[in-house]
C-alpha cells in the first residue's frame, strides 16, 4: 500500500533553470497540497489542488511558481527560473477529501531543492 | 487570517525529563492536528482532537483541546531518544484550510 510518492528526493538546479518536481498521491486519494520548508522552518503552505483543478493558491508566489494535477499522472510543482531563495525542502500531502474535511493529511518524503 | 502559533520554538531537555508544546490560535477551531517531524524526515499525523476540553493519549504522549477550542497542547512524559523530532500542531477554524504552526523542536541530551 504505496504512501505518498515525490521524486527526485534531491534536486540540484543552477540559477536560471527550471525546476519540476512530481508528487503521487496515496492510492484513493484525490487531494493533494504542496508546502514548502526552509531550513529549520515550519510548513508553509503553497497549494491544494484536486484533479485538473486549482482549489487554493493562496500560498503560490505570483511568478515563476505553478502546480498541476492532470488527470492522468502526477501533481507537478514547477518552479521556473530558480534563485538561490527557492532552496527548501518541498513536500506533498494527500488526503481522501478536501482540506475542509477532518481527515488528516499523508506527506511524501519531500523533495530537496538546492540552487547552486 | 488564521494563524496558529506554537511556543516554545526549540526546547532541549534531559533524557527522562517531561517535555510540553504549546498551540494558539487566533480564532476558535473545528479541530486540531498533531504531527511529528522527524530529523531528516517527513511530517506524520499522530492525532486529531475534535471536542472542547477534549483529552488523548498515546503513550507516553498526552493531547488536549482547550475549552475554547482556541488553544492545544501536547505534553510527553519522561521523554526518550526516540522522541527527537519537531512537533506541529495544525488547526482548521470553520471551513478554512489547514493551517500548521511553526513547530517547536525537540532535542533532547541522553
Amino acid at each position: 500500500n504505496a504512501g505518498v510518492m515525490q521524486n527526485p528526493r534531491h534536486l540540484v538546479r543552477r540559477r536560471g533553470q527550471e525546476a519540476r518536481l512530481r508528487c503521487s498521491p496515496m492510492k484513493g486519494h484525490s487531494h493533494v497540497y504542496w508546502y514548502r520548508q526552509l531550513p529549520e522552518e515550519g510548513l508553509k503552505f503553497m497549494v491544494y489542488l484536486q484533479k485538473e483543478n486549482i482549489i487554493d493558491e493562496s500560498g503560490m508566489p505570483k511568478e515563476r511558481f505553478s502546480a498541476e494535477f492532470p488527470k492522468e499522472g502526477p501533481s507537478i510543482l514547477r518552479i521556473q527560473q530558480v534563485v538561490r531563495g527557492d532552496s527548501a525542502a518541498y513536500f506533498c500531502a494527500s488526503s481522501p477529501s478536501g482540506q475542509h474535511s477532518n481527515q488528516p493529511q499523508h506527506f511524501g518524503d519531500g523533495t530537496r531543492l538546492s540552487i547552486l | 487570517g488564521q494563524q496558529v502559533m506554537q511556543i516554545p520554538q526549540y526546547q532541549h531537555v534531559q533524557e527522562g525529563e517531561d517535555f510540553t508544546t504549546y498551540c494558539n490560535s487566533s480564532t476558535t477551531l473545528s479541530n486540531i492536528q498533531w504531527y511529528k517531524q522527524r530529523p531528516g524526515g517527513h511530517p506524520v499525523f499522530l492525532i486529531q482532537l475534535v471536542k472542547s476540553g477534549e483529552v488523548k493519549k498515546q503513550k507516553r504522549l498526552t493531547f488536549q483541546f482547550g475549552e475554547a477550542k482556541k488553544n492545544s497542547s501536547l505534553h510527553i512524559t519522561a521523554t526518550q531518544t526516540t522522541d527527537v523530532g519537531t512537533y506541529f500542531c495544525a488547526g482548521r477554524a470553520g471551513a478554512q484550510k489547514l493551517v500548521f504552526g511553526q513547530g517547536t523542536r525537540l532535542t533532547i541530551n541522553p
